[in-house]
């Protein structure tokens, strides 16, 4: 079982920030927590990932709870190109990574 | 850097047949992944490389499944004895660190 909830969808409007939700309650002191997308058709695609710390690259921002049970995804203006399921994962010390539903992501024009 | 490729996109055999797909991985990665997945669901990870050894293989993985990967490069996924069950995207992924760079996969069905 993922070891992760998130909401099975959500919608936003184009060119409004969205801020994507994931607990992670059993995360433990050493793995990271990465979010990767998957757009129709296609392999998931990297996203960020971070391990205590806010990160920020060009394509989102992770914010990470102070005690790392949850964080969220913020995608600073969506687009009609950022309609996706967004996955977030917790990753042990070999990289594995156990995926699950993700959250479908709307964007309305 | 092209990416990650692999070859078929598309594969349809008939039960019991072998089918055999293959990842090439971006030249510089040394971490090679294989994983499954099913419509409406995340991939699941089915096994691990990093360079020519294989370090993690699920446990959930039938006997029918063996992955190689010679020279640390390009890895193959071989399923003996096709089963219904086994329709899904195979997806394949390389990387050296924290990030995974995935392929587009290989879209089996077995009638």
């Amino acid at each position: 079982d993922a070891k992760t909830t998130q909401p099975n969808s959500m919608e936003s409007n184009e060119e409004e920030p969205v801020h994507l939700p994931c607990n992670h309650s059993t995360i433990s002191g050493t793995d990271y927590i990465h979010w990767y997308r998957q757009l129709p058709s296609q392999g998931p695609e990297y996203v960020i990932h971070g391990l205590t710390s806010n990160v920020n690259n060009r394509m989102a921002s992770l914010a990470i709870a102070e005690d790392r049970k949850s964080s969220t995804l913020i995608l600073h203006r969506a687009t009609l190109r950022d309609a996706a399921v967004y996955y977030c994962l917790q990753g042990d010390s070999n990289y594995q990574l156990i995926w699950g539903a993700g959250t479908k992501l709307i964007i309305k024009p | 850097d092209t990416g990650v490729s692999q070859n078929p996109r598309h594969k349809i055999t008939k039960r019991g047949q072998n089918v055999t797909f293959r990842c090439d991985p971006i030249s510089e990665h040394n971490r090679l992944y294989w994983y499954r997945q099913t419509l409406g669901q995340g991939p699941e990870f089915l096994t691990y490389f990093q360079n020519e050894a294989q370090l993690e293989k699920s446990r959930l993985l039938s006997d029918r499944f063996s992955a190689e990967r010679p020279k640390g490069s390009f890895s193959t996924l071989e399923i003996q004895r096709t089963e219904q069950g086994d329709s899904a995207m195979y997806l394949c992924a390389s990387g050296n660190n924290y990030e995974q760079y995935f392929g587009p996969g290989t879209r089996l069905t077995v009638t």
